[in-house]
């Protein structure tokens, strides 16, 4: 089945670094992947819509000077956290759908990031 | 604005209990509902409804989909101790990209 591969699983960097996080689609063409992110014992906030070829579309109240999204292939989307902060750790998740709306989104493995 | 609401929060039941989580919406341009499993990493899915009063099964899991009155349960029965996980509702909008609107989550612990 389609799968989604999120690198790396955890990082743990110093406050001021920036983060890169990868997210491919390893069998199947996505030209849209959607990054979450997640704070303990709450749910997924939706925080852009990374489209291919395109600029990624933000949520409200998300920074896209803080979080930046790129998407240059069919199969790859980067979210790079800039001078993260220890406010920014969280876990983030990506997730493509396959093109079919009868088919559900398939979820990365996500990424834990921890700033000291 | 869109939004999607679960209840309860949590629930901590004992192994063999059954419980029924509860997932109601109010979005335009609603597409889909699905339900997700999630525990230490990212969500599992579990089930994906698009039609009114249609259950979906499987084996100890099931759920179905009121659009009448926009809500949706997740049962589960005879629970087991790997069944402690928090579960997710989602909402697929019609318009535009095929973005999900997630629910607050149900944690639910099942004790031995």
């Amino acid at each position: 089945g389609a799968v989604v591969s999120q690198h790396p699983s955890w990082v743990i960097c110093k406050s001021g670094t920036s983060v890169k996080i990868e997210c491919r689609s390893l069998d199947f063409q996505a030209t849209t992947m959607f990054w979450y992110r997640q704070f303990p014992k709450q749910s997924l906030m939706l925080m852009a819509t990374s489209n291919e070829g395109s600029k990624a579309t933000y949520e409200q109240g998300v920074e896209k000077d803080k979080f930046l999204i790129n998407h240059a292939s069919l199969t790859l989307s980067t979210l790079t956290v800039t001078s993260a902060h220890p406010e920014d750790s969280s876990f983030y998740i990506c997730s493509a759908p396959t093109g079919n709306s009868n088919q559900p989104q398939h979820f990365g493995d996500g990424t834990r990031l921890s700033i000291l | 604005e869109d939004k999607v609401v679960q209840s309860p929060l949590s629930l901590v039941v004992h192994e063999g209990d059954t419980v029924t989580l509860n997932c109601s919406y109010e979005v335009t341009n609603f597409r889909s509902l699905l339900w997700y499993k999630q525990e230490k990493k990212a969500p599992t899915f579990l089930f994906m409804l698009t039609s009114s009063g249609i259950e979906k099964k499987s084996g100890r899991l099931s759920s179905i989909l009121d659009k009448k009155e926009l809500f949706s349960i997740l049962n589960i029965t005879a629970t087991q101790t790997g069944d402690s996980a928090v579960y997710l509702c989602a909402v697929s909008l019609t318009s535009g990209t095929y973005k999900y609107i997630f629910g607050t989550g149900t944690r639910l612990k099942v004790l031995a």
